[in-house]
């Protein structure tokens, strides 16, 4: 079956725009969560959704939203993007049950210039 | 706050056994997971232990033990594409789940 899928691949964006990542999870997955991943910082959480509706949230500024929608698919939005946005950008969806773990998608590399 | 500590580098031969540590400090606990990240690939999930004790899977294992806040992930018979970073997890009382920083494996021929 398909696995998660992240679009776009690759981003390049200026400072002080916004941008827009999207997400489709694995089928029947309903949880879509998004991570930052930055050389030396590991996986930083951002948030995560569950039928459409965020469960949780990490310690990022509010310039960082996100949204799911009723098939599951989610977007995370960053707006007045700075520098120190660029990462590479993870989702990962999960089925019932914590046994099974994370499903990550290849993740979307962004770079603000 | 919340911490998992994890060794940021490890070096191996192949063919050995390697032992990759993690304690935690979190808000709760309801199970350690580990993850394989190689370059330029998406993280993926190896083991979870929910419970004190060793759980098998093939080449790997990970242990646990609550009391010591305290995990690690043992791969044996290294192969050369066991080389990576490798994730130790927790998923804390607000159902988040948090990641160290990762442990980069290097495995020399």
């Amino acid at each position: 079956k398909a696995g998660v899928t992240q679009t776009p691949r690759y981003l390049i964006k200026t400072r002080g725009q916004q941008v827009t990542l999207s997400c489709s999870p694995i089928s029947g997955h309903r949880s879509v969560s998004w991570y930052q991943q930055t050389p030396g910082q590991g996986l930083q959480f951002l948030f995560e959704y569950f039928s459409e509706t965020q469960r949780n949230k990490g310690n990022f500024p509010g310039r960082f939203s996100g949204r799911q929608f009723s098939n599951s698919r989610s977007e995370m939005n960053v707006s007045t993007l700075e520098l120190g946005d660029s990462a590479l950008y993870l989702c990962a969806s999960s089925g019932a049950g914590t046994d099974y773990g994370y499903t990550f998608g290849s993740g979307t590399r962004l770079t603000v210039v | 706050g919340q911490s998992l500590e994890q060794p940021s580098e490890v070096t191996a031969v192949e063919g050995a056994i390697v032992q990759i540590n993690c304690t935690y400090q979190t808000s709760g606990f309801y199970g350690l997971s580990w993850y394989q990240q190689h370059d330029g690939g998406a993280p993926t999930f190896l083991s979870y232990n929910a419970l004190d004790g060793l759980e098998e899977t093939g080449r790997f294992s990970s242990f646990l033990s609550r009391s010591d806040s305290y995990g690690y992930l043992l791969l044996q018979e290294l192969q050369m594409k066991d080389s990576a970073s490798y994730f130790c997890a927790v998923r804390d009382r607000d159902d988040k789940i948090i990641f160290g920083k990762g442990t980069r494996l290097h495995i020399l021929p």
